[in-house]
């Protein structure tokens, strides 16, 4: 079993519809959970960081995190062709330097 | 704030010989971390550092790799003798606490 998982997709939404990309994790230790976009040929980007159970919201991104079921998710509202890229999410033991990075979920809205 | 700055952007070489590539961290940041990214093999944690220190180079698949940090802004990571099979992306990331920002990468094909 990976310590991070992600479906790999590839998933596709239509514009306007909301795409979900879901992450596990295995490390009940994990504190710190994040969101990275990667286009293609581009390097990853952090677009998402949360920390605590629940939601968080920025502007049509909402991460959302379930630590009991060591689960991850990232919403994106109101999708849009700039949005296909690829997603990774990657998790951090507090104990530890480094972060987990999962395989990405590649993502494909179309007009 | 520049960035995360790595270079070169393109290496192409040939086989046996020495690779070198540089990072230089976001100012301030001091954990550095060194990745490859393959189509095969996703994003791969090479080697990182906490204050110029090497703390897990589990990652690094031989002794060919090696990497040094001599100082809080400057890192290289050398490929010596370099193979076809370490064609990949390498990226450079740099942390303060937990979010890592990654560099534009470097593109090294060895032919």
């Amino acid at each position: 079993q990976k310590e991070v998982e992600q479906n790999s997709g590839p998933l596709s939404v239509p514009e306007g519809a909301i795409a979900s990309l879901n992450c596990t994790y295995s490390d009940r230790g994990s504190q710190s959970f994040f969101w990275y976009r990667q286009y293609s040929g581009k390097s990853p980007e952090l677009i998402m960081s949360i920390y605590s159970n629940g939601d968080k919201e920025d502007g049509r991104f909402t991460a959302q995190l379930n630590k009991a079921s060591q689960y991850v998710s990232l919403l994106i509202r109101d999708s849009q062709p700039s949005d296909s890229a690829t997603y990774l999410c990657a998790v951090k033991n507090t104990n530890a330097g480094k972060s987990t990075f999962g395989d990405g979920t590649t993502l494909t809205v179309k007009p | 704030d520049a960035g995360v700055i790595q270079s070169p952007r393109h290496e192409v070489t040939e086989m046996g010989q020495e690779v070198t590539l540089r990072c230089k961290p976001i100012s301030g940041h001091n954990s550095l971390f060194w990745y490859r990214q393959t189509m095969m093999r996703g994003l791969e944690l090479l080697i990182y550092f906490n204050n110029n220190v090497p703390i897990d180079d589990s990652g690094m698949p031989e002794d060919r790799f090696s990497a040094k940090m001599p100082n809080a802004s400057f890192s290289t990571l050398k490929i010596q003798p370099s193979e076809p099979r370490d064609s990949a992306v390498y990226f450079c990331a740099s942390s303060s606490h937990y979010e890592q920002y990654f560099g534009p990468g470097t593109r090294l094909t060895v032919t």
